[in-house]
């Protein structure tokens, strides 16, 4: 299983700003998920995470609005730039690992970070 | 047409009963699937995997069809505690697991 802590937990930032996330594990991981979730939406993937290499980036989403690091195998921030409105959403780290009884790698997420921009 | 697909709900019942929810995907190269539970205001958690053969566990039923490219959960019993937005997520053998909007279930006293 995984641990997954995320700082901060929610934020409230004006337009035109940046907020960076950090996104901490309690194993090392070789992929970290970043994942923004609407309300009453589901979870929709940002990017994937590798350490050693540039994230690898869904359809819509680009590294200039969420430029994100992966300097070790249990660390990883996104940083959403120049925020509008439209960003508000909850931002969820995620990790596969080998869980409790299961026969295959599920997700753990970490609780997530609820950003508000005004 | 959405990768995966869920009735959004939500689905009122009253304790003690029988509640199904299904889940459609469109990528019939898909290996892997899940159920997921998440609480309001709470991170999605794992329920059960779904496997081929279908599996229970407790008051769980997750079934998986692959000719009509559905999986399904059968949740018998319902408690208060079982109320949640269920998640039915899909991976297709990448890295990249796929969720569904999820379906709200309310159970009432």
């Amino acid at each position: 299983s995984a641990v997954i802590s995320q700082k901060p937990s929610r934020d409230i930032c004006q337009r035109g700003t940046s907020l960076t996330i950090q996104c901490q594990v309690d194993s090392q991981v070789t992929m970290m998920f970043w994942y923004r979730q609407q309300p009453g939406q589901s979870l929709t993937l940002i990017a994937t995470a590798n350490q050693g290499s540039e994230a690898t980036y869904e359809s819509g989403f680009v590294i200039d609005k969420f430029p994100i690091s992966r300097p070790n195998l249990t660390f990883s921030t996104l940083t959403v730039s120049n925020m509008s409105p439209e960003d508000s959403s909850i931002y969820l780290c995620s990790v596969e690992a080998w869980g409790k009884g299961s026969a295959s790698d599920e997700q753990f997420f970490g609780p997530g970070t609820r950003l508000t921009v005004l | 047409r959405k990768e995966v697909e869920q009735d959004p709900g939500p689905f009122n019942v009253p304790e003690g009963a029988t509640v199904a929810f299904n889940c459609t995907y469109s990528n019939s190269a898909s290996q892997s699937f899940f159920w997921y539970r998440q609480d309001c205001r709470k991170e999605p958690k794992l329920l059960m995997s779904v496997y081929s053969s279908g599996n229970e566990d407790g008051r769980f039923t997750a079934q998986l069809n692959r000719a009509s490219q559905y999986i399904s959960l059968l949740i018998r019993d319902s408690k208060l505690s079982d109320s949640a937005t269920y998640l039915c997520a899909v991976n297709t053998g990448g890295f990249k697991t796929i969720f569904g909007a999820g379906t709200r279930l309310f159970v009432k006293a």
